[in-house]
């Protein structure tokens, strides 16, 4: 199954700034999806990151908050704009190689807001 | 919008079987049901995908019944080190989003010795 690296694995930053988190896949991958887990909840997705296109975002989440991109078939990176301790969570991603095969995950990144 | 419930928590002993169960009344007929395990500060961990009936790998099986409306993930013999959150995923991911991937509100299992 396909290996899926994510960095910085966690960061302390101040409100107002932004953050890019990176999500490397060693091979090539049809689906990458990104989720948000608050402390000791469930996993909530935000997007599913399109190879070539704008992300499509699930309700509650929108572009200018959470731009992503992927520009090829094994990288793809979520940026937390203008963060707020509210955004304080780990954000993970997820990969399809294809078909009906299940999603993988990377370890997450914990983000704290201070 | 798909809602998938577990049991908040269970215990267990060391070489019992273990029976976690998901509930998804409102699963589509593309969606698949998969199950993760997910221990402190990693990512969640796949453990077996199904869409009906048995499927069994070498760690875990899953039953599904008919209306597929809920899953069983069967642990069997656990070990100290099966203490973990038990995740279940509905959805499809060949359609992506569009709140076609529900992740269930997590089991808690703590196997003692």
């Amino acid at each position: 199954s396909a290996v899926i690296s994510q960095k910085p694995s966690r960061d302390i930053c101040q409100r107002g700034t932004s953050l890019t988190i990176q999500c490397q896949v060693d091979s090539q991958v049809t689906m990458m999806f990104w989720y948000r887990q608050q402390p000791g909840q469930s996993l909530t997705l935000i997007a599913t990151a399109n190879q070539g296109s704008e992300a499509t975002y699930e309700s509650g989440f929108v572009i200018d908050k959470f731009p992503i991109s992927r520009p090829n078939l094994t990288f793809s990176t979520l940026t937390v704009s203008n963060m707020s301790p509210e955004d304080s969570s780990i954000y993970l991603c997820s990969a399809v190689e294809g078909g009906d095969q299940p999603q993988h995950f990377g370890d997450g990144t914990r983000l704290s807001i201070l | 919008l798909a809602k998938t419930t577990q049991p908040i928590s269970m215990d267990s002993y060391e070489g019992q079987e273990v029976n976690i169960t998901c509930s998804h009344n409102n699963i589509a007929t593309n969606d698949y049901i998969t199950w993760y395990q997910q221990f402190p500060s990693q990512g969640p961990r796949f453990i077996i995908q199904g869409y009906k009936t048995k499927v069994t790998n070498e760690v875990a099986s899953l039953f599904i019944p008919a209306d597929r409306k809920s899953s069983t993930l069967s642990l069997p013999r656990v070990s100290l080190s099966d203490t973990a959150v038990y995740y279940c995923l509905v959805g499809d991911v060949l359609t992506g989003g569009g709140n076609k991937l529900t992740f269930g509100t997590g089991t808690q299992l703590k196997v003692e010795l």
